[in-house]
């Protein structure tokens, strides 16, 4: 049982935005930034999103984050079949985890 | 370019004890606190340790505390965590990672490749 918590599935067709909603609490979420990671299949995780909104050198602007309360939420516009990946939220300083979306690209 | 060399990944039986390493470089690893997350098969993401940068703060999930230690060299560049008392529970991937620091809030901002432990007897 993680401590944040994420749908386990979303999907999109390509082109699509997609968003992907992370609920925490006020111990965590609500008085902490969220970072988002993004795992391919059999490789380890990527930052993707820092701080709630801050993009990596090198995260193409499609990815965008965003905090309101205790809960946050990753968007992914213009979706390509390269972005099927899970995906994490954590927060409290990376000391928990939500327990990761899977995102299918139709 | 940042690398994050995990080893010591094994079979080991229950109750046993494990000393993983990671092997850093590319960066000034004595300016920046590290951390080991796992991941045991087909499961989310787990934080497990954390280290400061100068190794004398630690921190602890509490599902490993008071069995699992985290330490550094700094003189080696490499990061440890000595696994004691070894569950079947404690079954996963275990990344090293390298934390940033963003105005007061903290990120992993590298994730090594990652090192298999597998407890069962």
């Amino acid at each position: 049982q993680s401590v944040l918590t994420q749908p386990p599935s979303a999907s999109g067709t390509p082109g699509q935005r997609v968003t992907i909603s992370c609920s925490g609490s006020s111990s965590n979420i609500g008085s902490n930034t969220v970072n988002w990671y993004q795992q391919l299949p059999g490789t380890a995780p990527k930052l993707l999103i820092y701080s709630n909104n801050q993009r990596p050198s090198g995260v193409p602007d499609r990815f965008s984050g965003s905090k309101s309360g205790t809960s946050a939420s990753l968007a992914i516009s213009g979706l390509q079949s390269e972005d099927e990946a899970d995906y994490y939220c954590a927060s409290w300083d990376d000391t928990v985890f939500g327990g990761g979306t899977h995102l299918t690209v139709l | 370019e940042v690398q994050l060399l995990e080893s010591g990944g094994d079979l080991v039986q229950p109750g046993g004890s494990l000393r993983l390493s990671c092997a850093a470089s590319g960066f000034t690893f004595t300016n920046y606190a590290m951390s080991w997350v796992r991941q045991a098969p087909g499961k989310g993401l787990e934080w497990v340790s954390a280290i400061n940068d100068g190794g004398g703060d630690t921190y602890y999930g509490e599902s490993v505390k008071g069995r699992f230690t985290i330490s550094r060299d700094n003189s080696k560049n490499t990061l440890y965590l000595q696994m004691n008392s070894l569950r079947a529970e404690d079954t996963a991937v275990y990344y090293c990672a390298k934390r940033s620091q963003y105005r007061s809030s903290w990120y992993t901002d590298y994730w090594g490749q990652g090192t298999l432990v597998t407890v069962s007897s």
